[in-house]
């Protein structure tokens, strides 16, 4: 099993749609949250942070639920310039070092 | 520089050869790491630099590859005598080190690596 697990999508939705992306993460120990977004053949851009008492960026929206080790993203209104892969990432001290684990990230295509 | 910078961009190289990419971290940043990521795949976890720390080389897949970090500053990833399950995008990415909560991760945009 995947240390921060994602469902790979694609998501389809329609321009201005309402969309929502789970993550899992499986260690406790997991300290600090964040959303990246890749688009195709660049590297992940960071989107926004997710703090314990859910935050919203615009659009967006992320929440944190420690005690079932769940992050969600949700975006409105979607607009075809959100089409991109969004990763769940968290981080974790091990051995010394502060590792950032990706998943492999869920899809989004926002159709005209 | 403002970001994260990596050279080359593209690297087109024969199976067997040696090759170096380079990456230049966000300057003061200490914390450097090394990432993999083959076509539609996840990131991988490579090495990962802090200070004058010795480095985490637990995600390098074979003695084949090696990095540095000079001045603790610009690194090298090196792959020796490539073969073709190395082609990939190599990323390089850097933080503040401080390791609060909430430390953020940058990104530079790769080298996209290609072994014929």
């Amino acid at each position: 099993r995947k240390e921060v697990e994602q469902d790979p999508g694609p998501f389809n939705v329609p321009e201005g749609a309402t969309v929502a992306f789970n993550c899992t993460y499986s260690n406790s120990a997991s300290q600090s949250f964040f959303w990246y977004r890749q688009d195709c053949r660049k590297e992940p851009k960071l989107l926004m942070s997710v703090y314990s008492s859910g935050n919203e960026d615009g659009r967006f929206t992320a929440q944190l639920n420690r005690a079932s080790q769940y992050i969600s993203l949700l975006i409105r209104d979607s607009k075809l310039s959100d089409s991109a892969t969004y990763l769940c990432v968290v981080t974790r001290t091990t051995s010394g070092t502060y590792k950032y684990i990706f998943g492999t990230g869920t899809r989004l295509k926002v159709l005209a | 520089g403002a970001g994260v910078s990596q050279s080359p961009s593209n690297k087109v190289t024969e199976k067997g050869k040696d090759v170096e990419l380079r990456c230049d971290p966000i300057s003061g940043h200490t914390a450097l790491y090394w990432y993999r990521q083959s076509l539609g795949q996840g990131l991988e976890f490579l090495i990962y630099f802090q200070g004058n720390s010795a480095p985490d080389k637990s995600g390098l897949p074979s003695d084949r590859f090696s990095a540095e970090r000079t001045g603790g500053s610009v690194s090298t990833l090196t792959i020796q005598r490539t073969q073709q399950e190395d082609s990939a995008v190599y990323l390089c990415a850097s933080s503040t080190g401080r390791l609060n909560w909430g430390e953020k991760l940058f990104f530079g945009s790769g080298t996209q690596l290609s072994v014929l």
